[in-house]
């Protein structure tokens, strides 16, 4: 057990839906990240936050977006949803931003569209 | 944009044998690599990070290698177990704490 929760575990839509994801990072740990995992891909880094404030952006699509609140937890919004974006979702989370970072990953959430 | 290269075949290996995996990267070389162990359906585990100044870093029987000239990084499991059996990542930060990770190397190992 990583000590990294997030809910859902599974979740079934419809494309043009809308879902939020939750993380909750590991006790005292600033940094929270989102990565997506669907088979063709691998792992794609979208998003990292800092103590609340964003600190990097990767492949993220527009229709997404992302928040961590003052409690450190994190969502992650997805919009407009399409069938591609059926995928592994992972929240991971460090002690903080900075070099070198091991990453503690989540369960992560199943998301299938439909 | 940097890019990892990891050996997208399965790796087929007797128990009791050294595992070795591969991991190259396209550009500069990062300041620190790691890797990480991944199980079917669940989130990766970290096992090990090696800075671009050390040549190697040991834990149990595992073992990472950083050559920055190859711009490559191995990765060694001695005395391998069934229980070994995970597909592996190779992750560095591409700078400005964007992460990058490979596809990955599928191992089993056979009793």
């Amino acid at each position: 057990d990583s000590g990294v929760t997030q809910t859902p575990k599974h979740l079934i839509t419809a494309t043009g839906q809308r879902v939020t994801l939750r993380c909750s990072p590991r006790s005292g740990d600033l940094s929270v990240y989102w990565y997506q995992q669907s088979l063709d891909q691998g792992l794609q880094f979208l998003i990292q936050y800092y103590n609340g404030e964003e600190r990097a952006k990767g492949n993220i699509l527009e229709r997404f977006s992302a928040q961590q609140f003052p409690d450190l937890h994190s969502e992650l919004n997805l919009s407009s949803l399409e069938l591609g974006d059926s995928a592994l979702y992972f929240c991971a989370s460090s002690e903080s931003g900075g070099d070198p970072n091991e990453q503690f990953f989540g369960p992560g959430t199943r998301l299938t569209v439909l | 944009s940097q890019k990892i290269e990891q050996n997208s075949e399965a790796l087929n290996i007797q128990e009791g044998k050294t595992a070795t995996l591969t991991c190259n990267y396209t550009n500069y070389s990062p300041a620190y690599l790691q890797w990480y162990r991944q199980d079917p359906g669940r989130g990766p585990v970290f096992l090990l990070l090696i800075r671009e100044n050390e040549k190697e870093k040991r834990k149990e029987r595992l073992k990472v290698t950083f050559d920055t000239t190859l711009k490559q990084s191995l990765f060694h499991i001695t005395a391998s177990q069934p229980a070994d059996s995970a597909t592996y990542l190779c992750a560095l930060d591409e700078g400005t704490y964007k992460y990058i990770f490979g596809t990955g190397t599928r191992l089993k190992v056979l009793a």
